[in-house]
Order: C-alpha cells, then sequence, then structure tokens
C-alpha cells in the first residue's frame, strides 16, 4: 500500500510569492491533516479536511488556506509568503474517527522562503 | 500555551538498556496519547498509542505507561538498539469536532542509542 505522497519535496521561494503544496493521502484514508514544522514551535496544526470540508483549522494567519478534491487529494497554498514561513510541511493521512487517532505522515515538503 | 511537553530535550542510552521518554499535558479534555518517531528528512513514524481507559500498552519492545492523575505518560524501550536512534515525539488528542485530525504535540526527544 501506497504510504502519503507530498510533492514538491523542496522548493524556494521569495517573500512575497505565494507558494501551493500538494498531498496524496493512502488509499482509502478521507481525512487529510497538514502539519507546520520549525524548530522554534515544533509540529503544529494547520487544518484538516474530510470529504472536501474543512473540519477543523489551527491557529495560523488566513494567508494559509487549502482544498480537498473529491479523490481525497488535498492541497494548501501560503500567500504573501514571509521568511518566518520556512519551514517543513507534513501532511498526514487518516481513517475517520472521533478523534485524531493514528495519522499516517508523509515525508513533508521543505519551503525555505528567501 | 504548551499543552504537550516534553522537558528532556535529549537522552544517551548504551545498546541493550531501558529507555524511558517522558511527557506531560496539562489539558484535561486529552483522551488518546500517540508516540510517534522520525528520522532527518522523513516524516513522523507512528509507533504506539494508548486510549485514557488504560493505563499501559504494549507492543514488543515498546511499552507505553499512562498516569492520568499526574497527567503524565512515559515511553519504554527494552531493549534499546541503535537504530531507535531518532526523535520521539509524544502526541495527544481530544474527541469531537475540534480535534479532528489534530494532534498536539510535544517538542520532541532525541535519542542516542550508544552500541
Amino acid at each position: 500500500k501506497a504510504g502519503v505522497t507530498q510533492t514538491p519535496r523542496y522548493l524556494i521561494k521569495t517573500r512575497g510569492q505565494q507558494v501551493t503544496l500538494s498531498c496524496s493521502p493512502i488509499s482509502g484514508h478521507r481525512s487529510v491533516s497538514w502539519y507546520q514544522q520549525t524548530p522554534g514551535q515544533g509540529l503544529q496544526f494547520l487544518f484538516e479536511y474530510f470529504s472536501e470540508t474543512q473540519r477543523n483549522k489551527g491557529n495560523f494567519p488566513g494567508r494559509f488556506s487549502g482544498r480537498q478534491f473529491s479523490n481525497s487529494r488535498s492541497e494548501m497554498n501560503v500567500s504573501t509568503l514571509e521568511l518566518g514561513d520556512s519551514a517543513l510541511y507534513l501532511c498526514a493521512s487518516s481513517l475517520e474517527g472521533p478523534s485524531a487517532g493514528e495519522l499516517f505522515f508523509g515525508e513533508g515538503s521543505r519551503l525555505t522562503v528567501l | 500555551d504548551q499543552q504537550v511537553k516534553q522537558n528532556s530535550p535529549s537522552l544517551s542510552v548504551q545498546e541493550g538498556r531501558i529507555s524511558i521518554l517522558n511527557c506531560d499535558y496539562t489539558n484535561s479534555m486529552f483522551d488518546y496519547f500517540l508516540w510517534y518517531k522520525k528520522y532527518p528528512a522523513e516524516g513522523p513514524t507512528f509507533l504506539i498509542s494508548i486510549s485514557s481507559i488504560k493505563d499501559k500498552n504494549e507492543d514488543g519492545r515498546f511499552t507505553v505507561f499512562l498516569n492520568k492523575s499526574a497527567k503524565h505518560l512515559s515511553l519504554h524501550i527494552v531493549p534499546s538498539q541503535p537504530g531507535d536512534s531518532a526523535v520521539y515525539f509524544c502526541a495527544a488528542s481530544g474527541v469531537g469536532g475540534t480535534s479532528y485530525g489534530k494532534l498536539t504535540f510535544g517538542q520532541g526527544t532525541i535519542l542516542t542509542v550508544h552500541p
């Protein structure tokens, strides 16, 4: 069974640009979550999508957005990039459940903002 | 506010000995706890979990203990192996709408197992 696939793996952007990251969940998983990992803040929850609907959102500004398609694939977008957005962005998928349960993570997209 | 804390940034253990990683939490609404392991340049990998209705869960060399009254959990690895060297994250989840897909992670503990 293929794992969670994230693209691109690495990218470099400049301040003010926008970026789109893609995530393909494990087959059969309908929940997709996004996390930001930085050395200072650790792993922080961005948002979660299920059946194309955002069900949960973390404490990030509106510049961070996402969407999910009918095949459960998800994208996240960051507009007007800031230096502080440099981070590893992780996507995770899981089966439906009352709580987060066991999340299966991809390898991440490493974003560097110059 | 850091709701999940791993107070030891690093831990060094000899191969064959026990590794004990600790985690404290403050939110009494958390009812499901997980440990993840992360190697450099990879995403976190699920290791073991425990529900709040239990106080112990074992899976091979890995055992997680939960002390709800103390809001404390620990991960025991016995015997430790050099391949266990990684960053270990403790994570917690609640139940219900605000918990969908959301795990609250600790800052991680770097475990180094020396041959």
